[in-house]
């Protein structure tokens, strides 16, 4: 069975610093890596995702994820993080389409000035 | 575009009363899934439908019903509401093939009392 794995149910950092959410998959099945963000009382909304070819996915606002199979990991990255970043992140598994999709429990980014 | 539409945005239900969350796509896309967002517990899958005519179980079913009669709706069904069914509750709609996203609705609040 699938699942995911999320470090840290809150992570803070100031404006302009580095932003790392890590996620971590397992999958029997060579795996689909989504990530979502939330902001609040809104829906999700794909940052980015992996499916095949090249591991280090660029997505929306600048986030950008490296999919490591030897690590089973697909952490998400920001090199500066703005103030708008502020939202709830979700990483998502899939066993080779968009449907099915295995959650993790999220991370709460908070911004500071 | 509309994308994903849900209705109603909000709702409050007594103990044992019935209702029916509404979910259309407006993007011809074949699958449509029903998740809930609990806090700490990312979003869970309830129920799916690859087509019109097929639905099937997902996580969390128990609860709910579904049906699938045309391409465009699928709506969720609470036949008795239970206090523990108090969530926020997203569709999602995506074609079915490779390569592809997840498309969510802004989702309904639902407090069971």
């Amino acid at each position: 069975a699938q699942s995911v794995t999320q470090l840290g149910s809150h992570v803070s950092v100031s404006e302009g610093a580095l932003v790392l959410l890590r996620c971590n998959y397992s999958s029997s099945v060579p795996p689909y890596l989504f990530w979502y963000v939330q902001y609040p009382n809104q829906g999700l909304q794909l940052l980015l995702k992996y499916t095949t070819g090249a591991t280090l996915v660029k997505g929306i606002n600048g986030f950008e994820a490296e999919f490591k199979k030897s690590e089973t990991s697909f952490h998400l990255t920001k090199p500066s993080a703005h103030m708008s970043d502020a939202a709830e992140y979700f990483c998502a598994v899939s066993e080779g389409k968009a449907d099915k999709l295995i959650f993790g429990t999220g991370t709460r980014l908070q911004v500071f000035p | 575009n509309a994308g994903v539409t849900q209705t109603p945005k909000f709702q409050v239900l007594k103990t044992g009363q019935s209702m029916t969350l509404q979910c259309a796509q407006d993007m011809n896309h074949e699958y449509m899934s029903w998740y809930r967002q609990d806090p700490g517990m990312g979003l869970r899958l309830i129920h799916y439908s690859v087509g019109a005519g097929i639905t099937d179980q997902g996580e969390v079913p128990n609860g709910y019903n579904v049906s699938r009669s045309t391409t465009e709706d699928f709506p969720l069904r609470l036949l008795s509401a239970a206090p523990s069914q108090t969530s926020v509750y997203f569709c999602a709609s995506s074609p079915i093939n490779r390569d592809t996203e997840a498309f969510f609705g802004q989702g309904t609040r639902l407090t069971v009392v």
